[in-house]
């Protein structure tokens, strides 16, 4: 599976948009990206998955670039509850996922 | 529908001492994994069962580290013996095989060695 690259860390203020990004330039085509967060003392928890086309859930937005080698994971209106570690996978259906070290995101009241 | 159940929440050992930790997936998830967390790092996977079978144990240090799942449901993974450089957080993880929606973890546990 092809690797990512993420920010260590960002800060976001309270009800703004958090905006993170993933490098991904090694993608190849059946290989979906994958964002997961995990909240301190939880296990990952998943929160959305794309192929081509931008995805859009109750929790996020993820909106892939036409060449697919980055993502950008959108929090809409970032509450502390959002605070955690993000990580971007990419991965071949029915493979493993391997986790990079992630975005550690603080929102900010 | 019930999470994944993991415990004990916490443990804390003294090195060269064994330890075991237990798992119960979500129902009907036949394919279930157990991760080790090192604190500042992301999982990493240990082993992967499909029902009772196991599919990938390449990164099970296997001299000291077993892992079981005898009847296809819950499982237990054992440390013996412990060494300081096991402290960390052990996720279970199951998955349906089904879809594409990943995995869903457990809260996981809290290995100290001391």
């Amino acid at each position: 599976d092809a690797k990512t690259t993420q920010p260590t860390s960002m800060d976001c203020a309270e009800g703004r948009a958090a905006n993170l990004p993933c490098n991904h330039s090694t993608i190849s085509g059946n290989e979906y990206v994958y964002w997961y967060r995990q909240i301190h003392s939880q296990g990952p928890q998943y929160i959305i998955h794309g192929l081509k086309n931008n995805e859009t859930n109750e929790m996020a937005s993820l909106i892939i670039t036409e060449d697919r080698k980055s993502s950008t994971l959108i929090l809409p209106h970032a509450t502390l509850r959002d605070t955690a570690v993000y990580y971007c996978i990419v991965r071949v259906f029915g493979n493993q996922f391997y986790f990079g070290t992630g975005t550690s995101l603080t929102v900010i009241p | 529908e019930a999470g994944v159940a993991q415990s004990p929440r916490y443990k804390i050992i003294e090195k060269r001492q064994s330890v075991a930790f237990w798992c119960n997936p979500i129902s009907g998830h036949a394919t279930l994994y157990w991760y080790q967390q090192i604190l500042g790092q992301g999982p990493k996977l240990l082993i992967q069962f499909q029902n009772n079978g196991v599919v990938d144990d390449s990164q099970l240090p296997k001299d000291r580290f077993s892992a079981e799942r005898l009847k296809g449901v819950d499982s237990t993974l054992k440390i013996q013996p412990a060494k300081l450089e096991d402290s960390a957080v052990y996720l279970c993880a199951s998955s349906s095989g089904r879809g594409n929606y990943g995995y869903t973890f457990g809260s996981g546990t809290r290995l100290t060695v001391v």
